[in-house]
């Protein structure tokens, strides 16, 4: 059974201060995946890796960065947060090739005041 | 780059009744199309997917048609239960883009007994 699971499911930052969200999944798949969630926009691609080391900008990678040091793991990076990064932000993960599902984590509720 | 419509953006219906819901791509390049469910305060799973290569695809009591020519492609849910109130989501993959996905904005769907 795919785990994919995320560091916090609540955070509440300050504007301006740097967030790590970390994400970790246990079937060793090569495809890791960020997205935002808000209400009547869908699922948003942030950042994407398809092997360790490597990362591909998604469609709003603005103000984001991230991190693939180890297979199983893939971290989002805030580098100064701002008010319009109040979000769900989820993390996906997937096996190699285009047909196969992307299994989510349980979701981060990220709000910076 | 691929864009995804997807309509409508909310949908009630009595229990036992159909519920249809259409996305439409710009991208003709996409060959693959999911449809995710994410209960509330759950997170996304894939409930059904179909490739470009056939024209409609049926797990139990729901169904996705495609159109290629006309890039939409619709999810039908028979004999609709309360369970099956939640948010779906539907996606398309170019394939150029291995396992990227570009999400609609959702449906929810509410389904009364």
């Amino acid at each position: 059974d795919v785990k994919v699971t995320q560091s916090s499911r609540y955070l509440v930052k300050r504007t301006g201060e740097k967030v790590f969200l970390e994400c970790v999944q246990d079937m060793d798949h090569e495809n890791m995946f960020w997205y935002r969630q808000d209400p009547g926009l869908g699922l948003r691609l942030i950042y994407f890796s398809y092997d360790v080391k490597m990362k591909e900008k998604g469609d709003i990678p603005e103000g984001y960065s991230v991190s693939r040091e180890k297979k199983e793991r893939f971290s989002l990076i805030l580098e100064s947060a701002s008010t319009n990064q109040t979000s769900m932000y989820l993390c996906a993960s997937s096996t190699t090739g285009q047909f196969y599902e992307q299994y989510f984590g349980p979701g981060t509720r990220l709000t910076v005041t | 780059g691929e864009n995804v419509e997807q309509h409508p953006s909310t949908l009630s219906v009595q229990e036992g009744d159909s519920a249809v819901i259409k996305c439409t791509y710009s991208d003709s390049a996409s060959n693959y199309f999911p449809w995710y469910k994410q209960e509330l305060g759950k997170r996304p799973q894939l409930i059904i997917d179909i490739r470009s290569n056939v024209g409609e695809k049926k797990d139990q009591r729901i169904a996705v048609t495609l159109n290629k020519t006309a890039k939409h492609f619709s999810l039908h849910i028979t004999e609709t239960q309360p369970e099956d109130s939640a948010v779906y989501f539907c996606a398309a993959s170019p394939s150029e883009y291995g396992n990227k996905l570009v999400f609609g904005a959702g449906t929810i769907l509410r389904v009364k007994s």
